[in-house]
Formats: structure tokens, sequence, C-alpha cells
């Protein structure tokens, strides 16, 4: 079974700073890869994804991730964190079912930014 | 695109009543649907999969009885907790997909058993 680990509980910022929450995988066939952000008592919006080629995927607010075969990991990065990235950040892979992909999440990292 | 909404956003229920939370694609036909549940500061555990038309799928150690779910059309799904208890409060999230794509999300619905 697939499993994701995101070894980073809480990560504190400074606005401006750059970024990196880590994210691990284990899967037994080429990986389906997210990044989700989560702001409080809200839904999940995706950041980015990775199904194949570039291992560098660009994604949304700035918002990018690699995707490494052999560290099993998919780090999230960004070069400067505003005050609005502050929120619950999920990695996660999607594992092929029955007609869609099933989703295995990490337990998230929650990002602070100080001013 | 890609929007799925969830209703209410909010329940507070007593205990041993029902409660019924509706999903809905409401820009695509959604051929999968899938249920989530998130306890406070944890992750999204995933409790069911439901293709429209088909039975639910549901993931090992979730009650089928207690929480049913329902496809009926390719835009609406929904999950009913049957006889809630105050351990079933909780923040249920539901995804919708069509085919092998990303999974678009709700915005959740807080469920809270008094």
């Amino acid at each position: 079974a697939q499993s994701v680990t995101q070894p980073d509980i809480h990560i504190t910022v400074s606005e401006g700073a750059s970024l990196e929450l880590r994210c691990n995988y284990s899967y037994g066939a080429t990986p389906y890869l997210f990044w989700y952000v989560q702001s409080p008592g809200q839904g999940l919006q995706l950041l980015l994804k990775y199904f194949s080629g570039d291992t560098l995927v660009q994604g949304i607010k700035g918002f990018e991730a690699e995707f490494k075969r052999s560290q099993s990991s998919f780090n999230l990065r960004k070069p400067s964190v505003h005050w609005s990235d502050a929120a619950e950040y999920f990695c996660a892979v999607g594992a092929s079912g029955a007609g869609s992909y099933q989703l295995t999440f990490g337990k998230g990292t929650k990002l602070s930014v100080i001013p | 695109g890609a929007v799925v909404s969830q209703h209410p956003s909010r329940v507070i229920c007593k205990s041993g009543t029902s409660v019924k939370i509706e999903c809905r694609s409401l820009d695509f036909q959604a051929t999968t649907m899938f249920w989530y549940r998130q306890f406070p500061k944890q992750s999204l555990m995933l409790m069911a999969t439901s293709n429209e038309g088909s039975k639910a799928t549901y993931e090992q150690g979730v009650e089928k009885d207690k929480f049913l779910i329902n496809h009926a059309s390719l835009t609406l799904s929904t999950l009913t907790v049957t006889s809630a208890h105050p351990e079933d409060s909780s923040f249920y999230i539901c995804s919708a997909t069509y085919g092998y794509n990303e999974q678009f999300f709700g915005p959740g619905t807080r469920l809270t058993v008094l």
C-alpha cells in the first residue's frame, strides 16, 4: 500500500524568505504526486501535480516541486513566501483504481508566516 | 471550471439523529466521487469511493451502515450519517473527478453532534 510522509508538522518562515516543504512517498509503481493547500475550515486546492515528464513541476501561486525518484521525494518550494501563504499543506500520492485515482495524503505541514 | 459544492457547510445535530450531506459537481459530470473525513489538525482519511450508479466502496474500518453513500447522478452524491454520536463530529470533505483526472474538492462540512 502507498504512504506519504511529511516530516515537518509545523514550519515558520519570515515573509519574503524561501520555503521548502518535504514529502517522501512509498509506492510500488510509478507515482502520481500532488500538493494541495488548505486554509482553515476550507476544502483543498491543488497547487501542482506530477504525472510524468519533466521532474520539475510548476504550479500556481509561484510554487514548484521536484520529483526525485532516487530519493522517493516530491518537495515543494517557493522562492519568496507571502503572508497569504500561511495554511496547511498536504502532499498526496495517487494510486490507480477502478476508473480513477485514489489519493493517500500525508499528515500535512502547517506553515506560519512572520511579517 | 471544475467546481464542487457541499451543503450544508455546518450542521449541528442531536445524538441519535441522522444527517445528510450533499456533494455536487457544478460544471462537470463526475464519474467518481470520494468522501473524506478530517479530524482537527489531522490529515484527510478516505472513507469511501462512489461511482455513479454503483454501490460505494468503503475503506477498511468504515461502517457502511452508519455512513450511507448514494451517487444517484453524475452531479450529486450524498453522505448520510445515521444515528450520529458525538464521536462522529468531524469535518467531512467530498471530492469529484472524471476519469483519470485530478480530484476537485468541495469546501467541506463541519458536523457537530451534541
